[in-house]
């Protein structure tokens, strides 16, 4: 069965440094990696995804995401944090290249970003 | 113009008593999902349909119930409430469902007395 891990539960940064989201998944064979956001009341947003190709990956509002096989790990960055950058971080994790299958989502990661 | 809609957004109601959740889609997907949040924000997927057909069930009650009329709707109906069904309830839906994104509903608060 697919897993994720999230190891911190909430993450704090000021406005204009950079930020990291930890992720690590567990999936036997190909995995397909997923960053979703959640804002205060509502639905959750697709930030980026990485299915195969470059390790490297580039998503909405300035968010990238790296795959490192090796370490099983998906940790989503950006550059500069901005205070609306403050939410709720979610990654998740599918088998790939076996049909129908379930996403699995991580516990969450609160990104509180200061002025 | 909404691409995932559920109805209602806030759904009070007493214990014992039975509720209906709808959701509909206009993004053309075949493929939709509901996922529980619990008061922790843990995510957990309950069920998927794809093109009308139940693909993923979880180990769910058998209180819980969707149904799919047609790709763009999926429906869940509750029996028999109880408090611990007391969560944020999220449809969403993708287009296949092995490496497309899936798109969120903005989600049903539900509050079991």
């Amino acid at each position: 069965a697919q897993s994720v891990a999230q190891p911190e539960d909430q993450v704090n940064v000021a406005e204009g440094n950079p930020l990291t989201v930890k992720c690590t998944y567990s999936v036997s064979g190909n995995p397909y990696l997923f960053w979703y956001v959640q804002y205060p009341n509502r639905g959750l947003q697709f930030l980026l995804k990485y299915i195969t190709g470059d390790n490297l990956v580039k998503g909405s509002y300035g968010f990238e995401a790296e795959f490192n096989k090796s370490q099983t790990s998906f940790h989503l960055k950006k550059p500069s944090a901005l205070v609306s950058d403050s939410a709720l971080y979610f990654c998740a994790v599918r088998r790939g290249n076996t049909g129908f299958q379930k996403l699995v989502f991580g516990t969450g990661t609160r990104l509180l970003v200061s002025p | 113009d909404t691409a995932v809609s559920q109805t209602p957004k806030y759904l009070v109601t007493q214990m014992g008593n039975d509720k209906s959740i709808k959701c509909e889609q206009n993004l053309g997907h075949d493929t939709m999902y509901w996922y529980k949040q619990d008061s922790k924000k843990f995510l957990k997927i309950m069920f998927s349909y794809n093109n009308k057909e139940l693909i993923i069930n979880e180990t769910v009650p058998n209180r819980f119930s969707p149904k799919s009329p047609d790709k763009a709707h999926l429906n869940l109906h509750i029996n028999s409430l109880e408090l611990g069904d007391s969560a944020v309830y999220f449809c969403a839906s993708s287009q296949g469902d092995i490496n497309t994104e899936a798109f969120f509903g903005q989600g049903t608060r539900l509050t079991v007395v």
